[in-house]
């Protein structure tokens, strides 16, 4: 079975500080990991997707995310927060030893708001 | 979103109506989803078509009824619904059903029953 956890209902923080929305993961295999965004009364947006490779991960709007396998961690990231950031944000993990299976498994989300 | 578009965006309907709901995609997809919406909950992955054959299943209620005619349009069939059907519902789209096609999803419908 896979599982996301996001430990944070809401994360507030000031205009041009960094910002980290925080998700863990849960997979029997090798985990497929990707961060969306939902603006108000819109569709999710994808921002990023970790696959293989380099372990920082460059998305859209200037975020990253860094994936961390034995922590089991996918945080999101941004240097510096813009008002227009204020969302929320979804971590979601597909196991690849998920064979046939197309099920990505979402988090709950995360409120981001960023304070002027 | 000229992507995933779905229609209507607002819908009311009293238990005993029969309605439906529609998404388009013109992204050139093979995969399509319906996924439901609920406050604080994650979202629930209800159905997978991949080139127009549904793949999974997720133990939805047969008051629901998915209809893909072809790898663009995707249509989700109500009728006798309940109070707690009451979610935005969202399509989505991918190149294919394989596991690291991002999904693109389309506004949602708001899924009101009385």
């Amino acid at each position: 079975a896979q599982s996301v956890a996001q430990p944070e209902d809401q994360v507030n923080v000031a205009e041009g500080n960094p910002l980290t929305v925080k998700c863990t993961y849960s997979v029997s295999g090798n985990p497929y990991l990707f961060w969306y965004v939902q603006y108000p009364n819109r569709g999710l947006q994808f921002l990023l997707k970790y696959i293989t490779g380099d372990n920082l991960v460059k998305g859209s709007y200037g975020f990253e995310a860094e994936f961390n396998k034995s922590q089991t961690s996918f945080h999101l990231k941004k240097p510096s927060a813009l008002v227009s950031d204020s969302a929320l944000y979804f971590c979601a993990v597909r196991d690849l030893s998920g064979a046939g299976s197309y099920q990505l498994t979402f988090g709950k989300g995360t409120k981001l708001s960023v304070i002027p | 979103e000229t992507g995933v578009t779905q229609t209507p965006r607002h819908l009311v309907m009293g238990m005993t109506n029969k309605k439906s709901l529609k998404c388009e995609q013109h992204l050139g997809h093979n995969a399509m989803y319906w996924y439901k919406q609920s406050a604080k909950k994650p979202l629930e992955l209800m159905f997978v078509y991949n080139f127009k054959e549904q793949t999974e299943n997720n133990s939805v209620p047969s008051r629901f009824s998915p209809e893909c005619p072809n790898s663009s349009h995707l249509f989700l069939h109500l009728h006798t619904l309940q109070p707690e059907d009451s979610a935005l519902y969202l399509c989505a789209s991918s190149q294919d059903g394989t596991e690291n096609n991002e999904q693109f999803f389309g506004p949602g419908t708001r899924l009101t029953v009385l």
